[in-house]
């Protein structure tokens, strides 16, 4: 089954743990993205991958890094996370980037 | 720059009702439509797209047309369901090809109730 897989699903940390949400696709596809949802404001780009060791910077990159060393993984890492990182983040990859496939998302509660 | 307007929900209506969700956008050129629906607990999926001017995009029953000279990608539905309560997502992307990227509205939470 084609899918993007998103872990974990649910977190609460504390402000300043460093973490990982990791992001996997079996769809063999060379574009991923990463996305937060929060109330009022949609979705946000923090950070898409063209392809293999080939990032950049979204809309709101600011507390987020990322790497692609395999095509089919695309992780999330905050290395200090603070409140207003409390978030519900998607990742997605295409073939294109206008027709994504979506994860299931990942609920992040930092305290 | 690019952006999406929808129409402020949340938006209730009774099953069987019309359904129409209101997009309008600003961007240059020609960039191609999307609409994504969210159901809860999940991940966005896409909906419908369309490509060019007058183009119609349907899927599920939704349908939208492109219209250029209103810059309008309105969604529509004939007769909704309880299961068509979702969060729906107007978004455009200027070009399908190198490092152009979605641009969502802030969606528009639809509720049918029985």
């Amino acid at each position: 089954e084609a899918q993007v897989t998103q872990n974990p699903r649910y977190l609460i940390t504390v402000t300043g743990k460093k973490l990982t949400v990791t992001c996997s696709q079996n769809m063999n596809h060379e574009y991923m993205s990463w996305y937060r949802q929060d109330p009022g404001l949609g979705l946000r780009q923090i950070y898409y991958s063209m392809n293999v060791e080939v990032t950049d910077k979204g809309d709101v990159p600011e507390g987020y890094k990322v790497s692609r060393k395999e095509k089919r993984n695309f992780p999330l890492i905050l290395e200090s996370p603070s409140p207003n990182q409390t978030s519900l983040y998607f990742c997605a990859s295409s073939f294109s980037p206008g027709e994504l496939f979506f994860g299931e998302g990942s609920r992040l509660t930092v305290l | 720059g690019n952006s999406v307007t929808q129409m402020e929900g949340p938006v209730t209506l009774s099953e069987e009702a019309f359904l129409t969700i209101n997009c309008t956008y600003t961007a240059t050129g020609y960039p191609s439509l999307f609409w994504y629906v969210q159901y809860p607990g999940e991940g966005l999926q896409l909906l419908l797209k369309a490509t060019k001017a007058d183009d119609k995009g349907s899927n599920k029953g939704f349908e939208a047309t492109y219209r250029k000279e209103t810059t309008s990608f309105h969604l529509e539905k004939g007769s909704v369901q309880v299961s068509d309560s979702a969060v729906y997502f107007c978004a455009l992307i200027r070009s399908n090809f190198g490092n152009e990227k979605l641009t969502f509205g802030t969606g528009t939470r639809l509720t049918i109730i029985p």
